[in-house]
């Protein structure tokens, strides 16, 4: 089962709103990453956690706080946002070789 | 120069066609290498993935390493309208954890 779940599928948020994003995979990989992507352009790294520690963190601005529970699940919270953060959040789990996304989520802020 | 090119296309190709996608990069410490294709509004499906040169075969879709002029390929044969999407090189040097540089994605459209 080569399967990252995903929720939600879409999202609407206002600017002061408080929201948070799931992952989940069941791989048994102990690395797990938060990627933002805009339109038409490659998915870009924001977080990496590895065996649930926090392992990379791409100058992100603090309204976004990575989460890791367990090695399967992984969360985003998500605070304050502005517009421009509006894009779709991909979750992805790791391998030695490789990296699996899931189906994302479409985040909107108004 | 980036770090990963990737023609952005679009490729236009008839039903049928064989597809040659490609990406070059700079960094020869990269070891692992991934292609991925990603539909519209859709998450990055890993087609293939290999470690330093060669060539590795999964139906209809081959990809090929060749590190010495540090170029990736990804052959499509057969293609079909169900193909067109966007294809993305993705390629990194770590272990344990990667951080993947993508290219820029090429966009594939197959006609029937």
């Amino acid at each position: 089962d080569t399967e990252v779940t995903q929720t939600p599928k879409h999202l609407v948020m206002g600017m002061t709103n408080k929201k948070s994003l799931k992952c989940e995979q069941h791989m048994g990989h102990r690395a797990m990453y938060w990627y933002k992507q805009k339109a038409k352009k490659p998915p870009e790294l924001m977080f990496v956690y590895s065996y649930e520690k926090l392992s990379i963190n791409e100058s992100v601005p603090s309204r976004f706080s990575p989460e890791c529970p367990n090695s399967s699940l992984l969360n985003l919270h998500l605070h304050a946002l502005q517009p421009e953060d509006s894009a779709l959040y991909l979750c992805a789990s790791g391998g030695v070789y490789e990296q699996y996304f899931g189906p994302g989520t479409r985040l909107t802020v108004t | 120069q980036k770090e990963v090119e990737q023609d952005p296309g679009p490729l236009s190709v008839p039903e049928g066609a064989i597809v040659s996608l490609n990406c070059t990069y700079s960094n020869s410490a990269f070891q692992y290498f991934m292609w991925y294709r990603q539909y519209s509004r859709k998450g990055p499906e890993l087609l293939m993935y290999t470690y330093s040169s060669g060539n590795k075969e999964d139906g209809r879709f081959t990809a090929q390493v060749d590190k010495s002029s540090k170029y990736i390929s990804l052959f499509i044969r057969d293609s079909q309208p169900s193909d067109s999407a966007t294809y993305l090189c993705a390629m990194s040097q770590n272990t344990g954890f990667q951080k993947l540089v993508f290219g820029t994605g090429t966009r594939l459209l197959v006609s029937p």
